[in-house]
């Protein structure tokens, strides 16, 4: 069975673009959870998705935003890039919306130049 | 609010030798903890996780890890490492306000030959 994907795996872009993340859920999840990882870091909380609808939202501002299709796949949103904004960005699944063991994939990496 | 603290940053220790990374946490009720494992340019794999129960739990690759409830703690063991152990460790506990992981700085884990 195939795990979390995530696309692209490494990606640049300049200050004040914008930029889309993707992400595949393990089959029957229905959950997909977005983590950023600045390196030196642990990971910090974005956004939680759960059958479509938002859950939970991290401390990140409104240039930031997500979504998750009827497939349970999800999109992460960032828009006028910053250079802070470069990290690693990370997707989980989970099969439910509460307290679940996250399955992560191996994450996109953004370099904002 | 609930946080983590790694206290080690990097932790060399000779191939074959015992580990012990460390691990506390501030949270008032039963928490549940999580211990993951990242090797460079990798997802986040889990290792063992804590809900409840025997407070010695066991895991992939070898790993244990013991709730500690008096004194706040989690740490990971393993009786042995091998040089394929060489990784960052990261402990997070589920944030009960949403459901999220907050997770620890990480320990890097550096192996002698």
């Amino acid at each position: 069975d195939a795990g979390v994907t995530q696309s692209p795996t490494h990606l640049i872009k300049t200050r004040g673009q914008q930029v889309t993340l993707r992400c595949s859920p393990i089959s029957g999840h229905k959950s997909v959870s977005w983590y950023q990882q600045v390196l030196g870091q642990g990971p910090q909380f974005i956004f939680q998705y759960y059958e479509k609808e938002e859950r939970g939202r991290g401390n990140f501002p409104d240039r930031f935003s997500a979504r998750q299709f009827p497939n349970y796949s999800s999109e992460l949103n960032v828009n006028a890039l910053l250079l802070g904004d470069s990290a690693l960005y990370l997707c989980a699944s989970s099969l439910g919306s509460g307290a679940n063991v996250l399955t992560f994939g191996a994450g996109s990496r953004l370099t904002v130049l | 609010a609930q946080s983590v603290t790694q206290p080690d940053i990097h932790i060399t220790v000779s191939e074959g030798a015992s580990l012990e990374l460390r691990c506390n946490y501030s949270y008032g009720a039963t928490p549940y903890l999580f211990w993951y494992v990242q090797s460079p340019g990798q997802g986040l794999q889990l290792l063992l996780k804590y809900f409840s129960g025997d407070t010695l739990v066991q895991g992939i690759k070898g790993f244990e890890a013991e709730f500690k409830r008096s004194q706040s703690s989690f740490n990971l063991r393993k009786p042995s490492v091998h040089w394929s152990d060489a990784a960052e460790y990261f402990c997070a506990v589920v944030d009960d306000s949403n459901y999220q992981l907050i997770w620890g700085a990480g320990t890097k884990l550096i192996i002698k030959p």
